[in-house]
């Protein structure tokens, strides 16, 4: 079945740097790749997500992209501000079973010093 | 409602009592899946039903769960018997359609077994 790996775990960046989390996944067959957003108590957030027919996504200070052939995504945030501060996880699509299933990371803890 | 709702928020359990955790979905949406959140990690699959069928329960971590969306709606996850590796944060998710579609999900339910 599909794995999902996720690094760094931990990420402390200034306020207004750019912070990157990297993905890789084991599946070739998974076609879909979301980022949540999961703040303290609170429920994941979907931020952005990809599918396999394009290789870059963007929407304001959030990118993701995809290298099918090497099977790793990766999230780019830039101008972080502290309210970017979160646990951020990625997702690859189960290929097979469900036909809906997400497989996640364990997360990556973003920590936005001002 | 406006998003996908769980009841209870907060339910502590005493080892071997049973317990059921209610998951009320985004009004139309198809797709309704469970995952187990252990503290600091990734949500973890469990189950996923498409209207009234459950697909695949092939996540379920043992004969205790059981889940049910009998009228294709409300959705129903009984632990039976509840013991200390079960304490975690349930999430209920949603979407429109089962495969590369956004999970919207509910904010959980947090169970604690002592």
């Amino acid at each position: 079945g599909e794995n999902v790996e996720q690094h760094p775990s931990t990420l402390s960046v200034q306020e207004g740097d750019s912070a990157v989390i990297k993905c890789t996944y084991s599946d070739s067959a998974s076609n879909y790749f979301p980022w949540y957003k999961q703040e303290l108590g609170k429920r994941p957030q979907l931020i952005i997500d990809i599918r396999s027919n394009v290789g870059e996504k963007k929407d304001q200070r959030i990118a993701v992209t995809l290298n099918k052939t090497a099977k790793h995504f990766s999230l780019h945030i830039t101008e972080t501000q502290p309210e970017d501060s979160a646990v951020y996880f990625c997702a690859a699509s189960s290929a097979g079973g469900s036909q809906g299933n997400l497989i996640f990371g364990k997360g990556t803890k973003l920590s936005v010093k001002p | 409602g406006a998003g996908v709702s769980q009841s209870p928020r907060y339910k502590v359990a005493k080892r071997g009592q049973d317990v059921a955790l209610r998951c009320d979905p985004i009004s139309g949406h198809v797709s309704l899946f469970w995952y187990q959140q252990a503290l600091g990690q990734g949500p973890e699959f469990l189950t996923y039903f498409q209207n009234e069928a459950q697909l695949d329960k092939s996540g379920l971590p043992s004969d205790r769960f059981f889940a049910e969306r009998p009228e294709g709606s409300v959705s129903t996850l009984k632990i039976q018997r509840t013991q200390q590796e079960d304490s975690a944060v349930y999430l209920c998710a949603s979407s429109v359609q089962g495969r590369n579609s956004p999970l919207h999900f509910g904010n959980g339910t947090r169970l604690t077994v002592t």
